[in-house]
């Protein structure tokens, strides 16, 4: 069954350097999301994109984050200047836009440490 | 934010009985409703979803159920089994825009063999 895969599962940068989060979609899916979940806490929207723009974004995805589809396959988040408080589990998830009752899947999520 | 709430924060049910786990809302606009599944160290699962037309959804063992006056839907597993043993999320969603989901804060479910 094809999946969302992310990479890299763990992430560990120092306070104030930039991350790159991966993610690969499902390959027929033309909705993409970005989730995060702090330890302890729901998951939480950041970000979504179609047609290689964003469509919704929360309150946490201010000027810091920004998303890209650089190719026909990679979905990215990027975190400038990383701050302590970013340290969570990032969820990628995709969805097909054909049927409007359609659930969205996600990958495994990339660890993002802070230090 | 508290739009989506599971009450219940752990839940153990003896294997073969039936597990109910309950999700309340408090936006009306919602009308898409999802259940997933998650085991330590993976993303959530797409288990099973109800669309706001319906009030009940079955597939398999799970069971949706959807009370829209009361805001209320739950899930129910029978027969449970040990490998049900995850943590269960609540999501829920406006069919407009793009869909972005509304969690609650998920609810540990112990099968005991």
């Amino acid at each position: 069954e094809p999946e969302v895969t992310q990479t890299p599962s763990h992430q560990v940068t120092q306070m104030g350097q930039e991350v790159i989060l991966r993610c690969v979609p499902i390959s027929n899916h033309l909705y993409f999301y970005w989730y995060r979940q702090i330890l302890g806490q729901k998951v939480e929207f950041l970000v979504s994109f179609y047609n290689n723009e964003i469509s919704e974004k929360s309150e946490i995805f201010d000027d810091q984050f920004s998303v890209e589809r650089p190719d026909g396959s990679n979905f990215t988040l990027k975190i400038r200047s990383t701050k302590l408080e970013d340290s969570a589990m990032y969820f990628c998830a995709s969805r097909q836009a054909r049927n409007i009752n359609q659930p969205q899947h996600f990958g495994d999520g990339t660890r993002l440490s802070i230090l | 934010d508290q739009q989506v709430k599971q009450n219940s924060p752990s839940l153990s049910v003896q294997e073969g009985r039936i597990s109910i786990l309950n999700c309340d809302y408090t936006n009306s606009m919602f009308d898409y409703f999802l259940w997933y599944k998650k085991y330590p160290a993976e993303g959530p699962t797409f288990l099973i979803s109800i669309s706001s037309i319906k009030d009940k959804n079955e597939d398999g063992r799970f069971t949706v159920f959807l009370n829209k006056s009361a805001k209320h839907l739950s899930l129910h597993i029978v027969p449970s089994q040990p490998g049900d043993s995850a943590v269960y999320f609540c999501a829920a969603s406006a069919q407009t825009g793009a869909n972005n989901l509304f969690f609650g804060t998920g609810t540990r479910l112990t099968v005991i063999p």
